[in-house]
């Protein structure tokens, strides 16, 4: 079936570095979009999301970038902090729109 | 916090064996999905529920099976357990079905041994 997958599964970031995580999705029909971060022990937190009718949406200290053409997907993250660590991942909604297919997600390291 | 809890936190059955999960969804929201989510991978969606009725379904065996209630809150019911049914189960609450940001709770982690 179609999927959402991640390019990277670890990415290691300096503390205060910018961080940028990547994920293709394959269905293209999804029209809503969004990014998750799960940490140890936790359920996915909401960080933030988008729709199919925009390129570009900015949160606190958090970007997401769609690109409908290649269908690509990116979380942005400014100046990374050592609480940015956790597994991020990527979901879309289906033709259903019910349902969020997730990718396997990437691990987010922050060096102090 | 997303105000989604969940019940109990850890739980450990036998093959076999039967077990019910427990969600309350956060307050206003009509819509509970439930994932399993098995070590080191993504969520995957076993079903949702909406107005008491189930409205979709992924691909998971008919003895995975659910229950909405009038106050939205749901239960995830696994019959017959097996060895691989040992994961987190994830609930998420919505506003309403369709293209809407799904909330999740902190799980409930179940070991089958």
């Amino acid at each position: 079936g179609e999927s959402v997958g991640l390019h990277l599964p670890t990415l290691s970031v300096q503390e205060g570095d910018n961080s940028i995580i990547n994920c293709a999705y394959s269905n293209s029909a999804s029209d809503y979009f969004i990014w998750y971060k799960q940490e140890s022990g936790k359920g996915p937190q909401f960080i933030i999301d988008i729709r199919s009718n925009m390129d570009k949406r900015q949160g606190q200290r958090v970007t997401v970038l769609l690109n409908k053409t290649v269908k690509h997907l990116s979380l942005q993250i400014a100046a990374t902090q050592p609480g940015d660590s956790a597994v991020y991942f990527c979901a879309e909604t289906g033709n259903a729109g019910n349902m969020l297919t997730f990718g396997g997600g990437t691990r987010l390291m922050v060096k102090p | 916090e997303t105000g989604v809890t969940q019940s109990p936190t850890h739980l450990i059955k036998t093959r076999g064996q039967q077990v019910t999960l427990r969600c309350s969804s956060q307050s206003g929201h009509n819509t509970v999905s439930w994932y399993q989510q098995a070590l080191g991978q993504g969520p995957q969606f076993i079903f949702q529920y909406y107005r008491e009725e189930e409205n979709g379904r992924g691909n998971f065996p008919p003895r995975f099976s659910g229950l909405q209630f009038p106050n939205y809150s749901s239960e995830l019911n696994v019959n017959a357990l097996e060895l691989d049914d040992s994961a987190l189960y994830l609930c998420a609450s919505s506003l309403e079905t369709g293209a809407q940001t799904q909330y999740f709770g902190p799980g409930t982690r179940l070991l089958v041994l």
